[in-house]
């Protein structure tokens, strides 16, 4: 079947514009999460979803990042005025929850010029 | 809060060598321990798993045993292949509350197994 999928797969742009970042997730997982890849790192968390409610976004970096899920099912991560730091790979990832695995997209590439 | 620590890569091996990567973590609750592959140009993708003390997790001749008392959870593999070359994150979630079970990453180590 379909795994998660993410677009667009590299996304190029310039410091302080805003871009948009979406995952569909495998059909039926209910849970969804957001992990950022910098470089020579391992990712980490952002943002868990369960349904369409963020459960736990006590790792979005700061008030520029917002995630949204609003059908329980795809899932856009947004940033604004974004910053070269903000430059990485991310993540997502879905699942049905609790302590079933996690299920990863091939994840967008964000630089920020 | 919850970490892990992964030994220092990049590593390069010949085929059919045995293989360590060695895994520490520190955790507030009772975490469930993962290693995570991902081959070139791919995703992320789940390698083993452990869930409670002294499980073994084991694929794709891919072993590692959860140690509590060492706070440990290394990855072996008796021999090699050439397409076992691939980056290798060890993980850990525990749950806190509800269904999250976010998961907190080592840094990942370059495996590089040459013919």
């Amino acid at each position: 079947g379909a795994g998660v999928s993410q677009t667009p797969s590299n996304k190029v742009t310039e410091k302080g514009k805003y871009v948009e970042l979406r995952c569909d997730p495998i059909s039926g997982h209910t849970a969804l999460y957001w992990y950022r890849q910098s470089l020579g790192q391992g990712p980490e968390f952002l943002i868990y979803f369960q349904g369409t409610g963020a459960a736990d976004d006590s790792g979005l970096p700061n008030d520029r990042f917002f995630a949204v899920r609003p059908e329980g099912s795809v899932s856009t991560l947004k940033i604004q005025r974004t910053e070269r730091g903000d430059s990485a790979v991310y993540l997502c990832a879905s699942g049905r929850g609790g302590a079933d695995t996690q299920y990863f997209g091939p994840g967008t590439r964000l630089t920020v010029l | 809060g919850d970490s892990v620590t992964q030994m220092e890569g990049p590593v390069t091996l010949s085929e059919e060598a045995f293989l360590t990567i060695n895994c520490t973590y520190t955790a507030t609750g009772y975490p469930s321990l993962f290693w995570y592959v991902q081959y070139p140009g791919e995703g992320l993708q789940l390698l083993l798993k452990a869930t409670k003390a002294d499980d073994k997790g084991s694929n794709k001749g891919f072993e590692a045993t959860y140690r509590k008392e060492t706070t440990s959870f290394h990855l072996e593999k008796g021999s090699v292949q050439v397409s076992d070359s691939a980056v290798y994150f060890c993980a850990l979630t525990t749950r806190d509350t509800g269904a999250n079970s976010k998961l907190t990453f080592g840094k990942g180590i370059t495996l590089s197994v040459r013919p």
